[in-house]
């Protein structure tokens, strides 16, 4: 099994283009999310899915769309990209139920210029 | 939603002391309490969990355990040892999952 995978691993956009950050996994896990991690703040979560068809806004959903069309997989597109939007972006899945561990992908790191 | 503090942000102990993280959170519907070790460049990983029915738990050289009432929970690790040394994170669910800022944990040989 690969886990979780996100694509691609790294990306460097020009601020105002739009991109789509990939997460697929392969544990059939009913619930997917999206975090960025920023120097001394943790991990901030930006969108989550319970299952395909539903998703939902985290802490710091502006700027972001997702969707999520099967269980295997739940993009995150910059709509329009800034420089506040440099980061390092992680997506996890976790199996169904809210006390259940998530399982992270590799990471994205971005950097809008 | 879900505020969720932890710490120290830094914590520096000789090899072999042992070594104690803290967070607290907000809403007391939250049932599930994971610990993550981050090492440089790499990914978050599971390092122990408890729930909302248990009081402590144990996994080798490393506890957590959780005060309801009061909304916190700890992370004990024992015998530290320098490849202890990483980025530990708590979170908190309950049905999405908030992280704390993160402890960078040095173990010095």
């Amino acid at each position: 099994n690969a886990g979780v995978t996100q694509t691609p691993k790294f990306q460097v956009l020009k601020t105002g283009q739009s991109m789509t950050l990939q997460c697929a996994q392969d544990m059939n896990h009913e619930y997917m999310s999206w975090y960025r991690q920023d120097p001394g703040m943790g991990l901030r979560l930006i969108h989550y899915s319970v299952g395909a068809g539903i998703t939902d806004q985290g802490e710091v959903p502006n700027g972001y769309n997702v969707s999520r069309s099967t269980t295997e997989d739940f993009p995150l597109r910059l709509l329009s990209a800034a420089p506040s939007q440099t980061s390092v972006y992680f997506c996890a899945s976790s199996a169904t139920g809210t006390n259940q561990p998530q399982h992270f992908g590799d990471g994205t790191r971005l950097s809008i210029l | 939603g879900e505020n969720v503090e932890q710490h120290p942000s830094t914590l520096s102990v000789q090899e072999g002391d042992s070594a104690v993280i803290k967070c607290t959170y907000s809403d007391s519907a939250s049932n599930y309490f994971p610990w993550y070790k981050q090492e440089l460049g790499k990914r978050p990983q599971l390092i122990i969990d408890i729930r909302s029915n248990v009081g402590e738990k144990k996994d080798q050289r490393i506890a957590v355990t959780l005060n309801k009432t009061a909304k916190h929970f700890s992370l004990h690790i024992t015998e530290t040892q320098p490849e202890d040394s990483a980025v530990y994170f708590c979170a908190v669910s309950r049905g999405d999952m908030r992280f704390g800022a993160g402890t960078r944990l040095t173990v010095k040989p």
